[in-house]
């Protein structure tokens, strides 16, 4: 089974300061994706970024982007220049190649931003 | 994008009785899945919800207790039997289109309490 380890529960960061969340994932198989969602209190889950395995690009989305680390089994997701909005519960997902859109989700860490 | 209308939004049940979540897609989806997300907890599958075959439940979900239904394309149901309060949680739909796409889209989510 594939599991997601995020060790921090939660983060604080200074608004425009940057953040990097990390998250850990164990797994056998060589093809895969893997997300950041973010959860503000209204529950709604977003997407933030997502990156396919196969690329060894970083994914980059404006003020986020991620770092990758196939080998290790390491993607963690950098937010720069943070802003108010961003406080949120944020959670690390994989998801298995033979199961359609189904996700396995880390625990989550929670953000807090002060002015 | 995916539009997704969940109903309730939140509920009040008392133990013992059933509570049935409505899922609403706004256009024709190929996966449609349901989690559970307990009290400062991360998300977990339920099950996955076929459309015209009985669903694909996860390993401690049994079909008895989060019955499902899924009569077409646009539409599903999660049933939660016999609660207790042990079932207090927010339960989300969440929805793939085409093998190509690989974002899952998620509902609000209903807040259950069981008291």
């Amino acid at each position: 089974a594939q599991t997601v380890t995020q060790s921090q529960p939660e983060m604080s960061v200074q608004e425009a300061e940057t953040v990097t969340l990390s998250c850990t994932y164990d797994t056998s198989e060589s093809d895969y994706y893997l997300f950041w969602y973010k959860q503000p209190p209204s529950r709604q889950m977003i997407l933030v970024i997502r990156q396919e395995a196969y690329k060894q690009q970083n994914a980059t989305e404006n003020r986020f982007s991620v770092n990758f680390q196939k080998a290790a089994k390491s993607f963690s997701l950098k937010i720069s220049d943070s802003q108010l909005g961003d406080a949120a519960m944020y959670f690390c997902a994989y998801r298995r190649s033979n199961s359609g859109y189904a996700l396995n989700f880390g625990k989550g860490t929670s953000l807090l931003v002060t002015p | 994008s995916a539009v997704i209308s969940q109903k309730p939004s939140r509920d009040i049940c008392q133990r013992g009785t059933s509570l049935t979540i409505q899922c609403q897609v706004d256009s024709q989806v190929t996966m449609m899945f349901w989690y559970r997300q307990q009290p400062g907890q991360s998300l977990t599958l339920i099950a996955t919800a076929n459309q015209g075959s009985e669903a694909t439940y996860e390993s401690g979900f049994v079909i008895d207790k989060f019955p499902i239904s899924r009569p077409n394309l646009t539409f599903s149901t999660l049933t939660v039997s016999n609660m207790s309060p042990e079932d207090s949680s927010i339960y989300l739909c969440s929805v793939g289109r085409g093998l190509t796409n690989t974002e899952a889209f998620f509902g609000q989510g209903t807040r259950l309490t069981v008291v």
